[in-house]
């Protein structure tokens, strides 16, 4: 079956502008979770969805971070006036429930902000 | 979540047993070990988790010390595509999200 996909694959921005990152889950999987991973460094949580609510947003850097999710499926992510800090892969993953172990990740966006 | 150590880097040939260290000293009773791994390019993939008994399955074997202070990841026989990063990672799974902290990791290549 299809698995989480995530789009754009590739974004540049200037910085400053603001971007939005699209996650589409698994079908029927409940919870969902934005991580980012800067070159060569291990995963960092930003924001869990519990169906359309994020009881978790500890890991957002700044409230230039937000997301929201609809319909508990589709989540986006955004930026606002992006830097260049913000360059790194941005992860999305799904899982059946909050209390599965097993997330689904997608394939990520690249995210590089000149 | 209790804190977990890795050696960065390991190699291993192809066909041989890989053994996949971590360290998780302060662990406490209710923390589980999960394991995922991230091949090149792509996003983290679950291998197998476990609380104090060995667990095994069709990708891996998990074994835990007995003080659980330590495990080992074990793939029987390593292929090519094995070569990732492999996550250990340590955590009281509860019902409101599984947020895990990946570390830096054990970059494991399997040579030909």
């Amino acid at each position: 079956g299809a698995g989480v996909s995530q789009s754009p694959s590739n974004k540049v921005t200037e910085k400053g502008k603001d971007v939005e990152l699209r996650c589409d889950p698994i079908s029927g999987h409940t919870a969902l979770y934005w991580y980012r991973q800067s070159l060569g460094q291990g995963l960092e949580f930003l924001i869990y969805f519990q169906g359309n609510s994020a009881p978790d947003k500890s890991g957002l850097p700044s409230d230039r971070f937000s997301a929201e999710r609809t319909g508990g499926s589709v989540s986006t992510l955004t930026i606002q006036r992006t830097q260049q800090e913000d360059s790194a892969v941005y992860l999305c993953a799904s899982s059946l429930d909050g209390s599965s172990y097993e997330q689904y990740f997608g394939p990520g966006t690249r995210l590089t902000v000149t | 979540d209790a804190k977990t150590t890795q050696p960065p880097s390991m190699d291993c040939a192809e066909g041989r047993a890989a053994n996949l260290p971590c360290n998780h000293s302060t662990i406490s009773g209710n923390e589980y070990v999960y394991w995922y791994r991230q091949i090149h390019s792509q996003g983290p993939q679950y291998i197998i988790h476990g609380l104090k008994n060995n667990e095994t399955n069709e990708m891996a074997s998990l074994i835990i010390t007995e003080d659980r202070k330590s495990s080992t990841l074990i793939l029987p026989h390593a292929t090519l595509r094995d070569t990732a990063v492999y996550y250990c990672i340590v955590r009281v799974p509860n019902n409101y999200g599984q947020n895990f902290v990946f570390g830096p990791g054990t970059r494991l290549s399997v040579l030909p």
